[in-house]
């Protein structure tokens, strides 16, 4: 079945970098493009950014753009979330998704991200 | 950016009744595929969101035939024909049609009278 296991939330101060790590099974993971997406208190589901299955294609939601890079590593099944300058508003749970694009399907069970000095 | 606004935000169900959630986006989510892109959401408490419909009507496999999706173009409706305590959640709608980026609802919480 798939399964999709994101890793690597944690505390971390305004400023500073995390990195955050989606290892995938069950289905063939170079055929999808991924999403990460996430859950901010207050503000509901907010899509971050999207890769496809080649890698040839990222797009960025705007508060992600030039902070945060999504990549894949399909020789470990596994997508990537690089995030930088980190602010207290970034605080919240971040979801991988499978694709395909417009209508992810498989959702894993989300890692928690907090922000705070 | 597709705004996508749900209604109403809380809704109280006595079990076996039905229920019925509104989502309407700020323009239409036909694609030039003719495909449109709207997808339905459920959250149990405690749990990651799982799909229910996509393509505005188009169950995922291992959901129950008592939910249902319809709309077109701007208007769409989640129905829930028998509501059931395992139905307790949050419920959204998502718009994948106009990206980036992606946009969802605000979701709905549905609870039991």
């Amino acid at each position: 079945q798939v399964q999709l296991v994101e890793s690597g939330g944690g505390v971390v101060q305004p400023g500073r970098s995390l990195r955050l790590s989606c290892a995938a099974s069950g289905f063939t993971f170079d055929d999808y493009s991924l999403h990460w997406i996430r859950q901010v208190p207050g503000k509901g589901l907010q899509w971050v950014a999207v890769i496809s299955y080649d890698a040839k294609q990222k797009d960025y939601a705007d508060f992600a753009e030039g902070r945060f890079t999504i990549f894949r590593d399909d020789s470990k099944s596994t997508l990537y979330l690089q995030m930088d300058s980190l602010r207290p508003e970034d605080t919240g749970i971040y979801y991988c998704a499978r694709g395909p694009y417009g209508e992810p399907d498989y959702w894993g069970q989300g890692t928690l991200v907090t922000v705070s000095s | 950016d597709v705004v996508m606004t749900q209604s109403p935000l809380s809704l109280s169900v006595t079990l076996g009744q039905p229920a019925s959630i509104s989502c309407r986006s700020s323009q239409s989510l036909v694609y030039s595929d003719g495909n449109t892109f709207l997808l339905w959401l459920q959250q149990r408490p405690g749990q990651s969101p799982r799909r229910l419909i996509y393509k505005v009507s188009n169950r995922d496999s291992g959901v129950p035939d008592r939910f249902s999706g319809s709309g077109s173009g701007t208007d769409f409706t989640l129905k829930i024909s028998r509501v059931e305590a395992e139905d307790v959640g949050v419920y959204y709608c998502m718009q994948g049609t106009h990206w980036p980026p992606i946009t969802f609802g605000q979701g709905t919480r549905l609870e039991i009278k």
